[in-house]
């Protein structure tokens, strides 16, 4: 149990553009999603919280109109990257968690964003 | 603020035991959880720590102390698969997010 899932994997595009990314609970609900970013050999970054129903909480420094974050249902998030440039490349991680205490995060398996 | 402190990279010998130590300043305190994470994948929960002294989970083991901020992660018949790195992190209150060390890479040498 307690999977999530993320899609795409892996993602080239062209800067200017902006890239949708999903963030699904596929056998549970998630009132709450969060959405990391990750530099090669860095440790996670948190972005911004993900909220059912609700607008996303960000964290300082992280630009709400550049990363939009929809939180439409129990079991999915998206975060679109608009407008991306080749300082946005990097590993976009969600995760989810069934409620605690402890509150245990489950993973999406990742989204590698290269901006060309 | 909230910091956590964790050795940035360990080398041990397949076979051998290793602990990677986490210490921490937080607020509302709940527990401290261990996740792994090999290169290009995703943080893969490990251990969870609520309240004082050793869990154990097969060849992993977690422990903690509140009154000293610290905890620490054992790895016992080391592999080369354990060759990942490992993130200790807070979790200070229901549906507030973790709060993440820089993380230990561990290398696992033959």
């Amino acid at each position: 149990g307690a999977v999530v899932s993320q899609h795409p994997s892996r993602v080239i595009c062209k800067s200017g553009t902006s890239v949708k990314i999903e963030c699904r609970s596929l056998d549970f609900q998630a009132t709450t999603m969060f959405w990391y970013r990750q530099f090669p050999k860095q440790s996670l970054m948190l972005m911004a919280t993900s909220n059912e129903g609700s607008k996303a909480t960000y964290e300082q420094g992280v630009e709400k109109d550049k990363f939009l974050i929809n939180h439409a249902s129990l079991t999915l998030s998206t975060l679109t990257v608009t407008s991306a440039h080749p300082e946005d490349s990097s590993f976009y991680i969600c995760s989810a968690g069934v409620g605690g205490p402890p509150d245990t995060q489950y993973f999406g398996p990742g989204t590698r964003l290269t901006v060309l | 603020g909230q910091s956590l402190e964790q050795p940035s990279e360990v080398t041990a010998v397949e076979g051998a035991i290793v602990q990677i130590n986490c210490t921490y300043q937080t607020s509302g305190f709940y527990g401290l959880s261990w996740y792994q994470q090999h290169d290009g994948g995703a943080p893969t929960f490990l251990s969870y720590n609520g309240l004082d002294g050793l869990e154990e989970t097969g060849r992993f083991s977690s422990f903690l102390s509140r009154s000293d901020s610290y905890g620490y992660l054992l790895l016992q018949e080391l592999q080369m698969k354990d060759s990942a790195s490992y993130f200790c992190a807070v979790e200070n209150s229901g549906n507030t997010p973790l709060v993440f060390g820089k993380g230990t890479r561990l290398s696992v040498i033959a």
